[in-house]
């Protein structure tokens, strides 16, 4: 099945440590995104990534990074940095802009902080 | 830069009833919009994608429209059931990025 993976679904992160988040996806699509929701807000995208080895920061990139060494994969690391990391994180990927261009999405991680 | 707006935020119906889910976006650039479905917890899930120059898209009791111009869409559910239930999400994607709106909480009475 084509699609988009995205594990753990749960994740509980101890103060002041790192969690990494994994996306994978055999979509062959070149960009991809990372996305953060809280309640009774709409998406946040954190980074996204058009091409292997390159990627973007969105809106709210403070506190994250992320790394594009394949083309299937782009995990995100919360890092301590990250004030209050505690929400679902949603990971999507797209072929390059076209009028056709749509978003397909994986699950989501749920991270929490204890 | 873009802003989407859903109105409104939360919807309950009785089931059986026709209902109209509205997006309204500030930049008439985009490619495309899409609707998404997100069940509780869930990912989401692309329900219609309609592209720039399009008006509608239909997909089974779905039914999007756009209207590029005045920055609108709209999302037509005929007949709603249950299993509808859902919170429903519009994005526009102007390039390099898709931005969202925040969500139509839908509740179908039974």
């Amino acid at each position: 099945d084509g699609g988009i993976t995205q594990s753990p679904k749960y994740l509980f992160r101890k103060e002041g440590q790192n969690v990494t988040l994994s996306c994978e996806q055999n979509l062959n699509h070149d960009a991809m995104y990372w996305y953060r929701q809280d309640p009774g807000q709409g998406l946040r995208l954190i980074y996204y990534s058009q091409i292997v080895n390159d990627f973007q920061k969105g809106d709210i990139a403070e506190g994250y990074s992320v790394s594009r060494e394949k083309k299937e994969s782009f995990p995100l690391t919360v890092t301590s940095a990250q004030k209050n990391p505690t929400a679902f994180y949603l990971c999507a990927s797209s072929t390059l802009t076209g009028i056709n261009t749509e978003a397909f999405f994986g699950q989501g991680t749920r991270l929490t902080v204890v | 830069k873009q802003e989407v707006t859903q109105i409104p935020a939360a919807l309950s119906v009785p089931e059986g009833e026709n209902l109209v889910l509205n997006c309204s976006f500030t930049d008439s650039a985009i490619y495309n919009l899409q609707w998404f479905r997100q069940d509780p917890g869930k990912g989401l899930t692309s329900l219609l994608l309609i592209q720039s120059s399009q008006r509608e898209q239909t997909s089974g009791r779905l039914n999007a429209s756009l209207d590029k111009s005045s920055g609108r869409s709209t999302l037509y559910i005929a007949a709603s059931q249950p299993g509808d239930s859902a919170t429903y999400l519009c994005a526009v994607n102007t390039g390099n990025q898709f931005y969202f709106g925040t969500g139509t909480s839908l509740t179908v009475i039974p």
